[in-house]
């Protein structure tokens, strides 16, 4: 199984101040023959389920504000929130669907310094 | 409006059965591939299994493969998920969730979730 992991496990963060996550994947989730990153990014806040922000590493889902960015490639992944707001309070994951089984990360969380 | 709602998690013993539903609305099942994906309390979510658009192609997370089986009825659209010999590790919040289209298998819309816990 592909390994993710993420860091750091929790993050605080001044309102309007850049967060920034990281995904460490324990071999390569670059899909050689189309030069795809198989990496999504979702957020989750309590209570609900993730929802999807990021796919093929860096495209940004329909509707998901444009402060959201996802870079990388091959094992190393970032999350970047570039001014962060009250409601981006939540848990974090990475997820990789290169192979089965499809794995996430073990999340980072997110709150306001 | 896509709607994934999900039931039939309960409180059931060491190795007993059941068997989770998923219904959607504002999609045609047929047309795209569904997933389960859990959540034990406080964990991060853990793929289960996955079913493609004709519902021949299924794939199992090891952990629980061999147990549970996954299937859905078109004309009722609905999603299942049969559990049997269920382990207190099978803790956890079910969801149901949908392949996005030209993502690989990102998931973009999800149910609430329904809870199934594993307990004497």
């Amino acid at each position: 199984d592909i390994l993710m992991t993420q860091s750091p496990d929790s993050l605080s963060v001044s309102l309007g101040e850049r967060a920034t996550i990281n995904c460490k994947s324990s071999q390569s989730v670059l899909y050689s023959s189309n030069n795809k990153n198989y990496l999504a990014w979702y957020r989750q806040k309590p209570g609900q389920p993730p929802k999807l922000l990021i796919y093929w590493a860096s495209t940004r889902e329909s509707g998901v504000p444009d402060r959201f960015s996802g870079s990388g490639s091959g094992t190393d992944f970032t999350l970047t929130i570039s001014s962060l707001q009250a409601e981006d309070v939540a848990v974090y994951y990475c997820q990789q669907y290169y192979t089965t089984p499809y794995t996430f990360g073990q999340g980072t969380k997110l709150e306001i310094k | 409006e896509v709607q994934l709602v999900e039931s039939g998690g309960v409180l059931v013993q060491p190795g007993g059965s059941l068997r989770l539903s998923c219904a959607a609305s504002g999609i045609t099942l047929s047309s795209y591939w569904m997933h389960w994906v859990r959540q034990a309390p406080g964990k991060g979510p853990e793929w289960v299994s996955r079913i493609n658009t004709d519902g021949l192609i299924t794939i199992y997370a090891d952990s629980v493969k061999g147990r549970v089986t996954i299937s859905r009825d078109t004309a009722k659209s609905t999603l299942y998920l049969q559990m049997n010999s269920l382990r207190p590790e099978d803790t956890a919040v079910y969801y149901c969730a949908r392949e996005r289209r030209d993502s690989g298998t990102a998931l973009d819309y999800w149910g609430q979730g329904t809870l199934v816990t594993v307990s004497s």
